[in-house]
């Protein structure tokens, strides 16, 4: 089924371990995001990706870097985890035109991260 | 300032009653466009229904409803006949600009538990 695929959906690392989550869509969408959700707020903007080839800082992106590898790829690392980013983590890709923007995001099923 | 603001953390809506989800907003844009998600305990989000802000008429999707009052700058969920699969997490966001590369900005949600 067409869609964003996330990997992994589980993870727990020790404090100062780096990882990478994978994000991919077959939905031919240019626009790719990372988001965090801790308990009881919404989902914030770590960064993003508006077309291939570019990348852009969300609201929290202190601590992470994003790779757009190509349109259907897009990338988030943990350079040094914290604690603090124990989170879940979305990955979602929106398209060009009107219609997309009626359709809204098309969000993966998530990556829930443990940092010990 | 917040952009979206969802005032109600939780609600119990007994089944079958009608469950109205309130969201205010704030922005300058004449153009902007606002969305609702489901998060059922499982993770994932769900788009449920989308309303521009140049819609003439309030938008509709099976037994979603979006009640959009734009000189009070609210854009509130109806669910009619609420069922327990209602049960979940949902979130208001909101895209300002016209650019199709657009960001979400999201409301913090609102948890709604359905009693049989």
């Amino acid at each position: 089924n067409a869609g964003v695929t996330q990997t992994p959906k589980f993870q727990v690392l020790k404090t100062g371990q780096s990882m990478t989550l994978q994000c991919a869509q077959d939905m031919n969408h240019n626009s790719m995001y990372w988001y965090r959700q801790d308990p009881g707020m919404g989902l914030r903007l770590i960064y993003y990706s508006a077309s291939e080839g570019t990348t852009d800082k969300g609201e929290v992106p202190n601590g992470y870097n994003v790779s757009r590898l190509n349109k259907r790829e897009f990338s988030l690392r943990l350079e040094s985890a914290a604690p603090s980013q124990t989170s879940v983590y979305f990955c979602a890709s929106s398209g060009p035109g009107v219609r997309a923007t009626r359709d809204g995001y098309t969000f993966g099923s998530g990556t829930r991260l443990t940092v010990v | 300032a917040q952009k979206i603001t969802q005032t109600q953390p939780g609600m119990f809506v007994q089944e079958k009653e009608a469950v109205t989800l309130d969201c205010t907003y704030d922005t300058s844009d004449q153009s902007y466009g606002l969305f609702w998600y489901k998060q059922p305990s499982s993770g994932e989000m769900i788009f449920l229904i989308y309303q521009g802000s140049y819609d003439e008429q309030n938008a509709t999707e099976g037994r979603y409803s979006l009640n959009f009052q734009k000189a009070r700058k609210s854009a509130n969920l109806v669910i009619s006949a609420s069922q327990l699969g209602d049960s979940a997490m949902y979130f208001c966001a909101m895209r300002e600009g016209r650019h199709s590369n657009y960001q979400l900005i999201w409301g913090a949600g609102t948890k709604l538990i359905i009693k049989p």
